[in-house]
């Protein structure tokens, strides 16, 4: 069975800091995607960043970078400089191989950017 | 623009009221997914299809069903003997059903038993 755990409910940092956002999963799969979405208050989850099992550099795409530490299981997303549109509940989630392909969901940590 | 809809943006049920919410994608994609989100929680999986005729249920399939006739069209119905069907209900498709392909999804809709 596969599982995410994101122990930070709500994190509250100040505008144009950098956060990092924790991912802890467990899955006995050889081969899996570690995805983070993004979900604003109007309810859309948007991708943010994809990071592979087999990835040897961790995943960045603009301000957002995956700090990947496959030894320890752990998936955390890092934004620079942030923003106050940033504000949103952030989801880790992550799918297997062997017949474990659905997107498994952590419960999500709430970030608000303070200005 | 190629993307994924679902309508409407707000359902209303009544007990004992089959429902069916729509999810038309323009992506290509072959698989599509249903989930639904409780306040504060994380997305479950309900339904999925990999291909055209094709769909495997989730994790909480009870009280759903599903259809996929087409390639773009992956509808839900919501039937009476779904107890709590009060949550946030989002679409998703992927190029395929394996581990290295993104989800994408759409914009949702809300479901409200009156």
């Amino acid at each position: 069975a596969q599982k995410i755990t994101q122990t930070q409910p709500g994190m509250f940092v100040q505008e144009k800091e950098a956060v990092t956002l924790d991912c802890t999963y467990d899955t006995s799969d050889p081969s899996y995607g570690l995805f983070w979405y993004k979900q604003p208050s109007s309810g859309e989850m948007i991708f943010l960043i994809y990071q592979g099992s087999y990835d040897q550099q961790n995943a960045t795409e603009g301000r957002y970078s995956l700090n990947f530490q496959k030894a320890r299981k752990s998936a955390n997303l890092v934004i620079s400089a942030s923003q106050l549109g940033d504000s949103a509940m952030y989801f880790c989630a992550m799918r297997g191989s062997l017949g474990n392909e659905k997107l498994t969901f952590g419960t999500g940590t709430r970030l608000t950017i303070i200005p | 623009d190629g993307g994924i809809t679902q309508s409407p943006k707000y359902l209303f049920r009544k007990e004992g009221q089959n429902v069916t919410l729509s999810c038309e994608q323009n992506l290509n994609h072959d698989a599509m997914y249903w989930y639904r989100q409780d306040p504060g929680q994380g997305l479950r999986l309900i339904y999925y299809s990999q291909i055209v005729n094709d769909f495997q249920k989730g994790d909480i399939a009870e009280g759903y069903s599903v259809s996929r006739e087409k390639k773009e069209s992956f509808p839900l119905t919501v039937t009476s003997a779904q107890k709590n069907p009060t949550a946030f209900y989002l679409c998703a498709s992927s190029v395929a059903a394996v581990y290295q392909e993104t989800q994408y999804f759409g914009p949702g809709t809300r479901l409200l038993v009156l």
